[in-house]
């Protein structure tokens, strides 16, 4: 079975850029989180998807991250514009229920912003 | 609001010792509580969960937790130490009866085993 797959595996821009990540989810699972893990710290959820639809965003900097999920499969992940404090990495996982500790995580996104 | 603490930033320890690795959470209703582990350029993975029953729960390769609710502790440990164990462990809360609440984690331990 195929792990959740994410790109590009680094990233380097420079602050007030754009920058988007991809994540493929395992397929048939219905759940899908998106984490910042800062470093020293542990991940801190962004959004969850259940389908295409989204069941918490409530951590989501909303002013300049977005996320989708288009036909509830793949998912992508915008900054816009990008801040030095947003460098980080960003983890995306599947589960195929909504019980939490049933996620795979996929390798992660190493965006550093200089 | 819940939150988990992780004791140690980074446990240094030599081949085939023991470690321990201190997990501590706060919360005041029921919780699930977990061990992630994250080795170099890979994603988490789930190392042991407490969901209910016996309160030591043990892993395929050697870990065990035991979650103790008087003292609102997860810590893990291992008899003896391999070098393939040098990584990064997360401890991880999920809140209530269901377990649909998102996760939320420790600062992690980075345990380093020296040859």
């Amino acid at each position: 079975e195929a792990g959740v797959a994410q790109s590009p595996r680094y990233k380097i821009i420079e602050k007030r850029q754009s920058v988007a990540f991809w994540c493929n989810p395992i397929s048939g699972h219905a759940t899908l989180y998106w984490y910042q893990q800062i470093l020293g710290q542990g991940p801190k959820l962004l959004i969850q998807f259940q389908n295409n639809g989204v069941v918490d965003d409530s951590q989501l900097p909303k002013d300049r991250f977005s996320a989708e999920r288009l036909k509830g499969v793949d998912s992508t992940l915008k900054i816009q514009p990008a801040k030095l404090e947003d460098s980080a990495v960003y983890l995306c996982a599947s589960s195929p229920s909504r019980v939490a500790y049933e996620q795979y995580f996929g390798p992660g996104t190493r965006l550093t912003v200089t | 609001a819940q939150s988990v603490t992780q004791l140690d930033s980074q446990v240094p320890v030599f081949e085939e010792a023991p470690v321990e690795l201190r997990c501590n959470y706060s919360s005041s209703v029921s919780v699930y509580l977990f061990w992630y582990v994250q080795y170099p350029n890979q994603g988490l993975q789930l190392l042991l969960k407490y969901l209910s029953g016996s309160t030591l729960v043990e892993s395929i390769n050697g870990f065990e937790a035991e979650f103790n609710k008087s003292q609102t502790s997860f810590h893990l440990r291992k008899p003896s130490v391999h070098i393939s164990d040098t990584a990064e462990y997360f401890c991880a809360v999920s809140v209530g009866f269901t377990g649909n609440t998102p996760l939320v984690f420790g600062k992690g331990t980075r345990l380093s085993v020296i040859a």
